[in-house]
C-alpha cells in the first residue's frame, strides 16, 4: 500500500518564477493538506482540500494556490517566487470520516529559490 | 487552537523510558492533544492522540493530567531510531489543521 507520494523531491527556481508541486494521497484518502516547513522550524499549514474545494487556509498570500482532482491527488502552485519561499513543502492526506484525524505525510518537496 | 510549550531538547539513554512533557494551559474542553514526530529529512509521523483519558498504542503512551493543562508522551523503551523532533499539538477537531510549534529534539544515546 503506497503512502503519500510527492514530486518532485528537489527543485531549484529563480525569483519571480512559478512552481507546481504534486501530491498523491495514501490509497483511499480523500482529504489533502499542504504545509510549508522552513529550515529549523515546524511545518506551517497552507491549506486543505476536500471534494475538490479549498476548505481551510492558513496565513499565506494568494500567490499560493492549489487544486484537488477527482482522484483526490493535489497540486500546490506558487507564483512570483520569493527567496523566502525556499522551504520543504509537505503534503498530508487523511480520511474525512475517520475519527482519529490521523494525517499521513509525504517526504516532501525541497524548493530552493535563488 | 491552544498554544503548547515544550522543552527545546531532551536526552535519553537507549533502552530507558523517554518522558516528553507538554504544557497546554489554555486548552479548552473539546480540544484534543496530538503528538507527532519528525525524523530528520522525513515527513512528520503520527504517534498518538487523546482527549481526557490516558491512551496507549504500539508506539507510545499519552498521559493527560486531570485538569488537562499538561500531558506527557512516554516512549517506554527508547531506541536510537526514536531520535527525532517531537511535536505536541492541540487541535479542535479531528479534521482541522495541525499547528506545529518548535517541538522537542529528543536525542537517544547508546
Amino acid at each position: 500500500d503506497a503512502g503519500v507520494t510527492q514530486s518532485p523531491t528537489h527543485l531549484i527556481k529563480t525569483r519571480g518564477q512559478q512552481v507546481t508541486l504534486r501530491c498523491s494521497p495514501k490509497s483511499g484518502h480523500d482529504t489533502v493538506s499542504w504545509y510549508q516547513q522552513a529550515l529549523g522550524q515546524g511545518p506551517q499549514f497552507i491549506f486543505q482540500y476536500y471534494e475538490e474545494e479549498e476548505r481551510q487556509r492558513g496565513n499565506f498570500p494568494d500567490r499560493f494556490s492549489g487544486h484537488q482532482f477527482p482522484n483526490y491527488s493535489s497540486e500546490l502552485n506558487v507564483n512570483a517566487l520569493l527567496l523566502g519561499d525556499s522551504a520543504l513543502y509537505l503534503c498530508a492526506s487523511s480520511l474525512s470520516w475517520q475519527g482519529t484525524g490521523e494525517l499521513f505525510f509525504g517526504e516532501g518537496s525541497r524548493l530552493t529559490v535563488l | 487552537d491552544a498554544k503548547t510549550t515544550q522543552p527545546p531538547s531532551m536526552d535519553c539513554a537507549e533502552g530507558r523510558a523517554a518522558n516528553l512533557p507538554c504544557n497546554h494551559s489554555t486548552i479548552s474542553g473539546n480540544e484534543y492533544v496530538y503528538w507527532y514526530r519528525q525524523i530528520h529529512s522525513q515527513g512528520p509521523q503520527y504517534i498518538i492522540h487523546g482527549l481526557k483519558n490516558n491512551e496507549t498504542n504500539e508506539m507510545a503512551s499519552l498521559i493527560i493530567t486531570e485538569d488537562r493543562k499538561s500531558s506527557t508522551l512516554i516512549l517506554p523503551h527508547a531506541t536510537l531510531r526514536d531520535t527525532a523532533v517531537y511535536y505536541c499539538i492541540v487541535r479542535l477537531t479531528s479534521y482541522g489543521k495541525l499547528t506545529f510549534g518548535q517541538g522537542t529534539i529528543l536525542t537517544v544515546h547508546p
